[in-house]
């Protein structure tokens, strides 16, 4: 099946920097979704991508859409200590449009 | 908008036991709901499809006698975890959708552990 992959698998930054990480996929999609996961509860949308080239913000994320399809990239600007948590890329397959998640990406941030 | 709240949030039972967990949409009617399990420390796998009226589609590798799926409205989707051993201990988590054009939102997960 597809496999997406996330890197770097996690990160320990100081707060205030910024964040790069990303997604690779061995197939083509459609759509990229990035979610977070706070420990203990499930993931929440963050931004979604629909078009190749598509770079959208929301607040301090922006996230791209890559021009190849086969890959998103995520950045979080000048993090602080709530931006902890896992953060998967997701991208529907199939008629059903079920999705596919990413191997994650476990963020820390020390004050 | 679109909350989706998962009940019980945490479950401990004895082996053997069969434990329901309950997904509900609370704001929005969801043609499709799907359920999540969740290992520590890695990513969710799907584990199947449900959609309302229908019979679930379970992934490859999914007990579907194991894990029984009912969708009897749009807006409740219960996973019935048969039988539960300590292996069956996870994250269970699950989503939902209205049309297949949007994305998933979900629940905030149920532990189960087995002992």
């Amino acid at each position: 099946g597809q496999q997406l992959n996330q890197s770097p698998q996690s990160m320990f930054i100081q707060e205030g920097e910024d964040v790069s990480m990303n997604c690779t996929s061995s197939s083509i999609f459609n759509t990229w979704l990035w979610y977070k996961q706070d420990p203990g509860e499930g993931p929440v949308l963050l931004i979604a991508l629909y078009k190749a080239g598509e770079l959208t913000s929301n607040g301090r994320l922006t996230a791209q859409f890559g021009i190849t399809r086969k890959d998103s990239f995520l950045n979080i600007s000048a993090s602080i200590p709530s931006d902890v948590g896992i953060y998967f890329c997701a991208g529907p397959t199939g008629t059903a449009s079920k999705l596919t998640f990413g191997t994650g990406t476990r963020l820390q941030v020390t004050l | 908008g679109a909350v989706v709240s998962q009940h019980p949030s945490w479950v401990i039972c004895k082996s053997g036991t069969s434990v329901k967990i309950e997904c509900r949409s609370l704001d929005f009617q969801a043609t499709t709901m799907f359920w999540y399990r969740q290992f520590p420390k890695q990513s969710l796998m799907l584990m199947a499809t449900s959609n309302e009226g229908s019979k679930a589609t379970y992934e490859q590798g999914v007990e579907k006698d194991k894990f029984l799926i009912n969708h009897a409205s749009l807006t409740l989707s219960t996973l019935t975890v048969t039988s539960a051993h300590p292996e069956d201990s996870s994250f269970y988590i699950c989503s939902a959708r209205r049309f297949s054009n949007q994305p998933q939102h979900f629940g905030d997960g149920t532990r189960l552990s087995i002992l």
